[in-house]
């Protein structure tokens, strides 16, 4: 149980263009979701939280109208690249919490790779 | 700030050698800690937890780590490392309900034979 799905995988899109990255919960309702960056050799970095039914909380230093996320059932959330450029290739992976997760425990998509040429 | 420490960038072990990987936080209580492996181009696989109780926590793959209140660090260790140990490995830290997990720069795993 507690599996949570990314598509793509990977996504290669030129630079003006927008990417829809999907996360699911597969087998559990995810009240909470979070979506981290990793550029290469680095470690994860939050972008933004969100719960079900409301606004994405974003970090510090993130564009909220560059990164667009949606969090509209208990199973789904998006993160849009809005105008994506070069600089915005990474690694992008979701983590989901709730349902039969215990306290504070998320559990984490396999990623999807954007690379914007 | 909260923080996750992760003091080795980089450590080179020989096949059948022991390990252990530092892991330190800040935080005045107990957080919730977690090991997790990745592989190149693959997503996080988790390692073992610590919520509560005994502090010498059992994990996958033959991986143990060990809660030290007293020096608020929770150490990886392996009796004997396998060429299929070699990753990437980062600390996590969970301080409260429903927020997302802070991350150490995380130790690159190389094994030698």
């Amino acid at each position: 149980g507690a599996v949570v799905s990314q598509h793509p995988s990977w996504v290669i899109c030129k630079s003006g263009t927008s990417v829809k990255i999907e996360c699911r919960s597969l087998d559990f309702q995810a009240t909470t979701m979070f979506w981290y960056r990793q550029f290469p050799k680095q470690s994860l970095m939050l972008m933004a939280t969100s719960n079900e039914g409301s606004k994405a909380t974003y970090e510090q230093g993130v564009e909220k109208d560059k990164f667009l996320i949606n969090h509209a059932s208990l199973t789904l959330s998006t993160l849009t690249v809005t105008s994506a450029h070069p600089e915005d290739s990474s690694f992008y992976i979701c983590s989901a919490r709730g349902g039969l997760a215990a306290y504070n425990e998320q559990f984490f998509g396999p990623g999807t790779r954007l690379t914007v040429l | 700030a909260q923080s996750v420490t992760q003091p080795d960038i980089h450590i080179t072990v020989s096949e059948g050698a022991s390990l252990e990987l530092r892991c330190n936080y800040s935080y005045g209580a107990t957080p919730y800690l977690f090991w997790y492996v990745q592989s190149p181009g693959q997503g996080l696989q988790l390692l073992l937890k610590y919520f509560s109780g005994d502090t010498l926590v059992q994990g996958i793959k033959g991986f143990e780590a060990e809660f030290k209140r007293s020096q608020s660090s929770f150490n990886l260790r392996k009796p004997s490392v396998h060429w299929s140990d070699a990753a990437e490995y980062f600390c996590a830290v969970g301080y409260q309900a429903g927020t997302a997990l802070i991350f150490g720069k995380g130790t690159t795993l190389s094994v030698s034979s």
